[in-house]
């Protein structure tokens, strides 16, 4: 089944840093969704974004939708040990149903104190 | 507080067992699935259901069934577990249509062993 290709894959990074990852499709999405997943839980949305170019804040993590529509961003400005954990991105478009999302494969992030 | 329970959050079943992994929700959501996680293969979709009584064979269902004769219950059966289930599992529902932004409501995972 098609999956997004998300990177980086894993990144270890220092307390107060800035962490950047992507999603990218090869199909145009019109919604793009971003999931924290905590050790050992399941995953909690974070973002939505609905139309190109959007620019969505949550606290200290900003997400874009790519004016292509077949990407997608997160940044986590200042980075605490409470971020770590795996980042997904899930996006959804017309050809594949209304109701069911692709999922990325996943960021692991693992900040150093 | 609306939520999506996985019956169990550790589970250790011998091989050639039958095993059920059972998922309740509480927000009346049509759509419901199960997802196996893997490190470094993500999220993969086994089954899912749109309505009561309806299922659709996700990209991974071989080795496994499914179950809905409840809005609210989705329950994941493995016909006889081999090594090779050993994963975490996930359950998660939504809403129908675009009008219904929000994605996926997730449960906490069941990680399953089979030894």
């Amino acid at each position: 089944g098609q999956q997004l290709n998300q990177s980086p894959q894993s990144m270890f990074i220092q307390e107060g840093e800035d962490v950047s990852m992507n999603c990218t499709s090869s199909s145009i999405f019109n919604t793009w969704l971003w999931y924290k997943q905590d050790p050992g839980e399941g995953p909690v949305l974070l973002i939505a974004l609905y139309k190109a170019g959007e620019l969505t804040s949550n606290g200290r993590l900003t997400a874009q939708f790519g004016i292509t529509r077949k990407d997608s961003f997160l940044n986590i400005s200042a980075s605490i040990p409470s971020d770590v954990g795996i980042y997904f991105c899930a996006g959804r478009s017309t050809t594949s149903g209304t109701y069911k999302y692709i999922f990325g494969t996943g960021t692991r992030l693992k900040v150093l104190a | 507080d609306v939520k999506v329970t996985q019956s169990s959050r550790y589970l250790v079943k011998r091989t050639g067992e039958k095993v059920f992994l059972e998922c309740v929700q509480d927000m009346d959501h049509e759509n419901m699935f199960w997802y196996r996680q893997d490190p470094g293969l993500g999220l993969r979709l086994i089954y899912f259901s749109y309505d009561v009584k309806m299922k659709e064979k996700g990209d991974i269902p071989e080795g496994y069934s499914v179950s809905r004769e409840k809005k609210e219950r989705f329950s994941l059966i493995l016909e006889s577990a081999s090594t090779n289930q050993t994963s975490m599992y996930l359950c998660a529902s939504s809403t129908s249509g675009f009008l219904s932004p929000y994605g996926y409501t997730f449960g906490s995972g069941t990680r399953l062993t089979v030894v």
